[in-house]
């Protein structure tokens, strides 16, 4: 089983659209949460690290659930340069806090 | 802030041949990550170093491959020789070791080995 799953994709959502992403991880230990953004061959970047409180940015809205071992992202009002691959991250303290990666889930936002 | 700064950008050579890839890390970073990313297995950790020492080589897939840090402002990974599958999209990054969110990454370097 992967350390941290999420669904693929593709999300093909029209502008101004709401869409959400899961992810689930398998280790009870993790410890800090967060969601990465690529653009097609690019590098990855941090969109949003994730609270247990919840946190939101603008558009973007994270949750997490520490009892179902559970990350989402929400995007409201999509837009075209939405359009990217969304990583969820988790990073374990006993592991040296290194972060460990979803195979992530590709959005494309259409006009 | 120049960024992490990898080279080459890309790379294509044939099997069996040796390749190295390089990173700079951001001054004042003493974290330094190895990541591979391919469509199959995505963003896979390679090796990571803390003030210049391993901490933890579990991900290189087997001892073709080799990772030094020689100083705190280089560091290079090494195949030799060089497969098919290594094919892949090869990431440095780095960080602070007391500050565990500021990761940065770097443009990665393209491997093609045919």
């Amino acid at each position: 089983r992967k350390e941290v799953e999420q669904d693929p994709g593709p999300f093909n959502v029209p502008e101004g659209a709401t869409v959400a992403f899961n992810c689930t991880y398998s280790n009870s230990a993790s410890q800090s949460f967060f969601w990465y953004r690529q653009d097609c061959r690019k590098e990855p970047k941090l969109l949003m690290s994730v609270y247990s409180s919840g946190n939101e940015d603008g558009r973007f809205t994270a949750q997490l659930n520490r009892a179902s071992q559970y990350i989402s992202l929400l995007i409201r009002d999509s837009k075209l340069s939405d359009s990217a691959t969304y990583l969820c991250v988790v990073t374990v303290k006993s592991s040296g806090d290194k972060l460990t990666f979803g195979t992530g889930t590709r959005l494309a936002v259409r006009p | 802030d120049a960024g992490v700064i990898q080279s080459p950008r890309h790379e294509v050579t044939e099997m069996g041949q040796e390749v190295t890839l390089r990173c700079k890390p951001i001054s004042g970073h003493n974290s330094l990550f190895w990541y591979r990313q391919t469509m199959m297995r995505g963003l896979e950790l390679l090796i990571y170093f803390n003030n210049n020492v391993p901490i933890d080589d579990s991900g290189m897939p087997e001892d073709r491959f080799s990772a030094k840090m020689p100083n705190a402002s280089f560091s290079t990974l090494k195949i030799q020789p060089s497969e098919p599958r290594d094919s892949a999209v090869y990431f440095c990054a780095s960080r602070r070791l007391d500050y565990s969110y500021g990761y940065t990454f770097g443009s990665g370097t393209r491997l093609t080995v045919v």
